[in-house]
């Protein structure tokens, strides 16, 4: 099974801020891998598809780079409804996985 | 506009069964494969099942196997999850889950609002 570690497991930022996430793939999986946001008492929400394609009506301050083992997902200018957990899934085989998830919170 | 809504979550003693239902509706049920994803209290997110649009290719998640069983019913845009053999550890809610392309992605562009199971005696 593919294991995917996402670091840091917690970031403490303010409105404006640049935040970046990394997650890490235990094997290669090209670019299949997808982020998503995830509020107290939600359902996840998918932000980035194939590492770094930008869901429909997700805002242009997400983005996602990355191939091979090495992911990022990077929020440029953090806004307030910004605040969650963010989570990465492989999608190149099954069993798929997810990233033990990156709260947000505020500084 | 695309819902997904699960039911069939509640309390159920170690050892029991439940059969969870997610009724699909605002697009073609029968084009997408499926998914089942639970998620504990306050931990994350943890992929269970896969179905294909035919019922063909099913996959499940090591800690569920043989245990759980997913089907669906296209002409009723349904899905669902069979759980027997429960365990303490089961207890979380489940949501179903669509894959974003019809060429099964292994991502998930739709979410449920998800039902929740406990499990204790």
């Amino acid at each position: 099974d593919i294991q995917m570690t996402q670091s840091p497991s917690s970031v403490s930022a303010s409105v404006g801020d640049r935040v970046t996430i990394t997650c890490r793939a235990s094997q290669g999986i090209s670019s299949w891998l997808a982020w998503y946001q995830q509020k107290p008492g939600k359902a996840p929400k998918l932000l980035i598809y194939d590492a770094s394609s930008l869901q429909s009506a997700v805002p242009s301050r997400f983005s996602g780079s990355g191939s091979g083992t090495d992911f990022t997902l990077t929020i440029s200018s953090l806004q307030p409804e910004d605040f969650a957990t963010y989570y990465c899934q492989q999608a190149s085989s099954f069993p798929l996985t997810f990233g033990g998830g990156t709260k947000v919170e505020i500084k | 506009e695309v819902q997904l809504v699960e039911s069939g979550g509640g309390l159920v003693q170690p050892g029991g069964s439940l059969r969870l239902s997610c009724a699909a509706s605002g697009f073609s049920f029968s084009s997408y494969s499926m998914n089942w994803v639970r998620q504990a209290p306050g931990k994350g997110l943890e992929w269970l099942s896969y179905i294909s649009t035919s019922s063909s290719t099913m996959y499940y998640a090591d800690s569920v196997k043989g245990r759980f069983t997913i089907s669906r019913d296209n002409a009723k845009s349904s899905l669902y999850l069979q759980m027997n053999s429960l365990r303490d550890e089961d207890t979380a809610v489940y949501y179903c889950a669509r894959d974003q392309r019809t060429s099964s992605s292994g991502d998930f562009d739709y979410w449920g609002l998800g039902t929740l199971v406990t499990v204790s005696s």
